[in-house]
C-alpha cells in the first residue's frame, strides 16, 4: 500500500497570505497520479487538483499543484476566509488501490 | 450532470447486517470505476475499495477485505456497500465516489452502530 504523509497537520495563516501544503508518498507515483481535495464541514470532499498539477473544473487559479515522484505540493495564494478548511491528497494508482493522506487543516491565525 | 445519490442514514445494532446504495446518473455507469470511502467522526478519509461495473472487477484495501462487500446492479446504475455483521467501530459517514481521481462524490450515508 502506498502511504501518503501530509505536512503540516495544521497550518495557521491569515487571509491574503499563501498556504503551502505538502504530501509525500512512500514510493514514486507513476504518471504523477496525485490529487488534492478540499473538504468543508458537513460536506463531501471536492476535487481541486488531479495529475499533480491540473485544476479541476471551476477551481480558482489561486489553487495550484506541483511536484512529481514522491513529493507534491498544493499552494493556495491570496487566502480567502472560505479556504480555511481541511485538505487531503490522494494517490490513484492504476492498481486501483487508492489511498489518502491524513489531511492538513488550514486555520485562521 | 453527473450525480451520485446515496441512501439515507441508518441506525443499527452490533451484529446486524446492512447494505447501503449509491445511484449514479449523468454518465455511462458501466465505464467508470466507483469506490467507497469511510470517514469516522472528526477523522480523515479512508479508501475502502472500488469496483468496475462493466465486469464487477473489485479491489479492496487490505484492511477492509472480508469486512465489507462492494457490488453493483448495472440495470439500475447503482453501487452497493454491504456488511454482514456490523460493529460499533463501523460508525462513520460513508461516501461513494466515481473514477480515479474521484471527481464526483455522493452526499454521504451516515451509519450509526450502537446497542
Amino acid at each position: 500500500e502506498i502511504v501518503l504523509t501530509q505536512s503540516p497537520g495544521t497550518v495557521s495563516l491569515s487571509p491574503g497570505e499563501t498556504a503551502i501544503l505538502s504530501c509525500r508518498a512512500s514510493q514514486s507515483l507513476s504518471g504523477n497520479l496525485l490529487a488534492w481535495f478540499q473538504q468543508k464541514p458537513g460536506q463531501a470532499p471536492r476535487l481541486l487538483i488531479y495529475g499533480a498539477s491540473t485544476r479541476a473544473t471551476g477551481v480558482p487559479d489561486r489553487f495550484s499543484g506541483s511536484g512529481s515522484g514522491t513529493d507534491f505540493t498544493l499552494t493556495i495564494s491570496r487566502l480567502e476566509p472560505e479556504d480555511f478548511v481541511v485538505y487531503y491528497c490522494q494517490q490513484y494508482d492504476t492498481s486501483r488501490l487508492y489511498t489518502f493522506g491524513q489531511g492538513t487543516k488550514l486555520e485562521i491565525k | 450532470e453527473v450525480q451520485l445519490v446515496q441512501s439515507g442514514a441508518e441506525v443499527k445494532k452490533p451484529g446486524e447486517s446492512l447494505k447501503i446504495s449509491c445511484q449514479a446518473s449523468g454518465y455511462t455507469f458501466i465505464s467508470s470505476w466507483i469506490g467507497w470511502v469511510r470517514q469516522k467522526p472528526g477523522k480523515g478519509l479512508e479508501w475502502m475499495g472500488i469496483i468496475y461495473p462493466a465486469d464487477s472487477d473489485t479491489r479492496y484495501r487490505t484492511s477492509f477485505q472480508g469486512r465489507v462487500t462492494i457490488s453493483v446492479d448495472k440495470s439500475i446504475s447503482t453501487a452497493y456497500l454491504e456488511w454482514r455483521s456490523l460493529q460499533a467501530s463501523d460508525t462513520a459517514m460513508y461516501y461513494c465516489a466515481r473514477g480515479g481521481p474521484t471527481s464526483h462524490w455522493g452526499q454521504g450515508t451516515l451509519v450509526t452502530v450502537s446497542s
